[in-house]
């Protein structure tokens, strides 16, 4: 089975620029998770959908950063405007029915 | 709310000798128990859960866990580790459906 799908692997831009990041869960799964990873703060709970609808995101930084969940295939993660506090690693994580989350391989983010 | 402290960053070991990652949490409500095994540039992979039942949980490749309610911990232990035992290595205690993660213990394994 395909697991959870981060794409892109890498992306680096220059602060001010719109970011998006897509996450393509485990077939199957009904709630998805957003992550960020970073040196100092550890693994973060960003955002977390259930059955496609956005059950908390009390951990979403700031409204520079908002996350859509259009489908049960497919989630996106977008940062507008981006700066360089927001480097990081992000990672997708997907799961059913209380069994243990699977997450992606992540995106590295750099924003110079 | 709940919190999870594993209190060494970094742990350096020979190869074949054993090896214990700490790892102590704090919650007000019945908890799971997770350990996430992070290999360089990879995203995070379950080594082993506790939800119930026998307090000793272990994986496939020789590690184990045992969960103290008492003392609150869930220390990671291997008998005799290999080189590629090397990696991060992440507790986690769920509550509902939110997953809370320790800072992470670095296990490096050198020959």
């Amino acid at each position: 089975d395909a697991g959870v799908i981060q794409s892109p692997r890498h992306e680096v831009t220059e602060m001010g620029q719109e970011v998006t990041l897509r996450c393509k869960p485990i077939s199957g799964h009904n709630s998805l998770f957003w992550y960020r990873q970073t040196m100092m703060r550890g693994l973060e709970l960003l955002i977390y959908f259930n059955n496609n609808v956005p059950i908390d995101d009390s951990g979403m930084p700031e409204d520079r950063f908002s996350a859509k969940m259009p489908n049960a295939s497919f989630s996106t993660l977008k940062i507008q405007p981006s700066e360089p506090r927001d480097s990081a690693v992000y990672f997708c994580a997907s799961t059913r029915g209380g069994q243990p989350q699977h997450f992606g391989d992540g995106t590295r983010l750099s924003i110079l | 709310a709940q919190s999870v402290t594993q209190l060494d960053s970094q742990v350096p070991v020979f190869e074949e000798a054993p090896v214990e990652l700490r790892c102590n949490y704090s919650s007000s409500v019945s908890v799971y128990l997770f350990w996430y095994v992070q290999y360089p540039n990879q995203g995070l992979q379950l080594l082993l859960k506790y939800l119930s039942g026998s307090t000793l949980v272990e994986s496939i490749n020789g590690f184990e866990a045992e969960f103290n309610k008492s003392q609150t911990s869930f220390h990671l232990r291997k008998p005799s580790v290999h080189i590629s035992d090397t990696a991060e290595y992440f507790c986690a205690v769920e509550s509902n459906y939110k997953l809370t993660f320790g800072k992470g213990t670095l296990l490096t394994v050198n020959p």
